[in-house]
């Protein structure tokens, strides 16, 4: 079946924007996680959705940063008032049980912010 | 603080050569472990996982790596090196239990010359 997806593959955004970022998992998947790979530090965990339980947050770098899973499906991270240091990469992934089950990742959206 | 490190940034190698790329992980017990392969403009696709058993892992693209307790070492060999196994590898793991989000290493670009 279909990988993760993710659009758009590239976003050009000015300073001081909101930005949103889609994440479509594998189809039955319950987990999904988002990373943040930027120079300097690396791939970095965000966030994490399992089925219907609270999201565990504890990686999101400020309170600019937001996400939320519809349905228990598709993702959203929403960064307001973008910033330049939040020109990254960001990778969603999914998994089947969010138990210590591999992560499928997907393609990863290129954030610039001018 | 559970950390991974990828002590090689680049490894440049001659296409036939074997190849070793590092990996040490801190962290308070035996986590899962994994290592991913990311070639450029892709998502991380994953080369093999460690979760127990035998301490020597297979994994795709002829790749193996071998868990060694004592050292808190993971790390990935292959015997004799394609052009096209020219990526970034990276090493991560992920805690026996709770949301089991990925710490990663830096990652290490490999170069492989004809």
């Amino acid at each position: 079946g279909a990988g993760v997806s993710q659009s758009p593959s590239n976003k050009v955004t000015e300073k001081g924007k909101d930005v949103e970022l889609r994440c479509d998992p594998i189809s039955g998947h319950t987990a999904l996680y988002w990373y943040r790979q930027s120079l300097g530090q690396g791939l970095e965990f965000l966030i994490y959705f399992q089925g219907n339980s609270a999201p565990d947050k504890s990686g999101l770098p400020s309170d600019r940063f937001s996400a939320e899973r519809t349905g228990g499906s598709v993702s959203t991270l929403t960064i307001q008032r973008t910033q330049q240091e939040d020109s990254a990469v960001y990778l969603c992934a999914s998994s089947g049980s969010g138990g210590p089950d591999t992560q499928y990742f997907g393609p990863g959206t290129r954030l610039t912010v001018l | 603080a559970q950390s991974v490190t990828q002590p090689d940034i680049h490894i440049t190698v001659s296409e036939g050569a074997s190849l070793e790329l590092r990996c040490n992980y801190s962290y308070g017990a035996t986590p899962y472990l994994f290592w991913y392969v990311q070639s450029p403009g892709q998502g991380l696709q994953l080369l093999l996982k460690y979760f127990s058993g035998d301490t020597l892992v297979q994994g795709i693209k002829g790749f193996e790596a071998e868990f060694k307790r004592s050292q808190s070492s993971f790390n990935l060999r292959k015997p004799s090196v394609h052009w096209s196994d020219a990526a970034e590898y990276f090493c991560a793991v992920a805690p026996t239990s709770g949301t089991y989000k990925y710490i990663f290493g830096t990652g290490t670009r490999l170069k492989v010359l004809a």
